[in-house]
């Protein structure tokens, strides 16, 4: 069954703790992306990934770190320097990067102890 | 930047039609036009995708005139379990790389 994983589906970060969030594809998808929802907002762009190898920064990058070494991965790991970094996290993918339409995953919520 | 901009909420009433208008005046000539739908703690979910006049699917159908400025997304007859926010999404070309930002989105609520 084709589909997006993210895992934990909650999780909590100590204070000076770095957490990474999983997220899978068996899609065969290109493109790769990870979203940040804060309660009753909308999405922002935390970082992409066109291709293995290679990832850009989104509109709110700072805090947050990616690899994408293999087409079916992109974790997402949230360091330290994230101060606010309760919300959930929402990843997805897509065929290409161009007028593509985006499969989500069912997200993880990050809360701080 | 290709920006949208959306209501921030709807009501309406189980049964009716509703129409969601979405803003694009900088959309590129290449662009599609693209509706999500999210309910609370799930990831947005694909409703439908065009490029010009008029696009329908099983679920609803999408309006697009014909200076691409805006577009306007319709659910025929909504029922209870179509109270989510919706999404309108058009991607964003800068420095070789394509991205998709999200706007606000519209929350619409269906009353009984």
């Amino acid at each position: 069954d084709g589909g997006i994983t993210q895992s934990p589906k909650y999780l909590f970060r100590k204070e000076g703790q770095n957490v990474t969030l999983s997220c899978e594809q068996n899609l065969n998808h290109d493109a790769m992306y990870w979203y940040r929802q804060d309660p009753g907002q909308g999405l922002r762009l935390i970082y992409y990934s066109q291709i293995v190898n290679d990832f850009q920064k989104g509109d709110i990058a700072e805090g947050y770190s990616v690899s994408r070494e293999k087409k079916e991965s992109f974790p997402l790991t949230v360091t330290s320097a994230q101060k606010n970094p309760t919300a959930f996290y929402l990843c997805a993918s897509s065929r290409d990067t161009i007028n593509e339409k985006l499969f989500f995953g069912s997200g993880t919520q990050l809360s701080v102890l | 930047l290709a920006k949208t901009t959306q209501p921030i909420s709807m009501d309406s009433y189980e049964g009716q039609e509703v129409n969601i208008t979405c803003s694009h005046n900088n959309i590129a000539t290449n662009d599609y036009i693209t509706w999500y739908q999210q309910f609370p703690s799930q990831g947005p979910r694909f409703i439908i995708q065009g490029y010009k006049t008029k696009v329908t699917n099983e679920v609803a159908s999408l309006f697009i005139p014909a200076d691409r400025k805006s577009s306007t997304l319709s659910l025929p007859r909504v029922s209870l379990s179509d109270t989510a926010v919706y999404y309108c999404l058009v991607g964003v070309s800068t420095s070789g790389t394509y991205k998709y930002i999200f706007g606000t989105g519209t929350r619409l609520k269906v009353l009984a």
